[in-house]
């Protein structure tokens, strides 16, 4: 299986409401990463795990909280979101350089 | 911030031409992969130079490196109408990829 799976695919939110954007992969990868990407623009690295701890956190605010149950899952909790924070979110795992990535969450925040 | 710049930003050209992207950095890097991304999904690997390559070649990519001017290129040859996306280089430095802004490509049939 040499996919990553998010769910949902498509996310609407009221600023008070919490919801969690969820990532899967089972090709055994040592790191996972959180992307947050506007329209025609880059994706912006949010947060990377290696080996479920987190090893990055790219100055991202506290209403957006990571989790790694274990190796194959990685979450995203959102809290409070502002209207800001509409975007796609994507989720990568990589063993070395090489990234693949989820199709991603669009998430709408109203 | 930011790491890499992609020029063009937006470039359109006939199918069966080739299309090259450039991509310029400013720190040290340990790769420096490429990427395409099909409107609003997942982006996909194309390929990945190492910082002490000069040159590289998968199918009809071909990617350059030049570690003095911090600049990779990326040459897609004989165009098809499928390789219209936006394209994104990404700097490798410990686990910290950042993206350029990317060039939108876009073939003419």
């Amino acid at each position: 299986d040499t996919e990553v799976t998010q769910t949902p695919k498509h996310l609407v939110m009221g600023m008070t409401n919490k919801k969690s954007l969820k990532c899967e992969q089972h090709m055994g990868h040592r790191a996972m990463y959180w992307y947050k990407q506007k329209a025609k623009k880059p994706p912006e690295l949010m947060f990377v795990y290696s080996y479920e701890k987190l090893s990055i956190n790219e100055s991202v605010p506290s209403r957006f909280s990571p989790e790694c149950p274990n190796s194959s899952l990685l979450n995203l909790h959102l809290h409070a979101l502002q209207p800001e924070d509409s975007a796609l979110y994507l989720c990568a795992s990589s063993q070395l350089s090489e990234q693949f990535f989820g199709p991603g969450t669009r998430l709408t925040v109203l | 911030s930011q790491q890499g710049e992609e020029d063009p930003q937006a470039l359109s050209i006939q199918e069966g031409e080739n299309a090259t992207m450039n991509c310029s950095y400013k720190t040290s890097i340990n790769n420096l992969q490429w990427y395409r991304q099909n409107s609003g999904r997942g982006l996909v690997h194309l390929i990945l130079i190492r910082s002490n390559e000069r040159e590289k070649h998968s199918g009809r990519l071909r990617v350059t490196l030049d570690t003095s001017k911090k600049s990779s290129s990326l040459l897609i040859t004989a165009s098809r109408a499928a390789d219209t996306a936006s394209y994104f280089c990404a700097t490798d430095l410990d686990d910290k990829i950042i993206f350029g802004k990317g060039t939108r490509l876009h073939i003419l049939p």
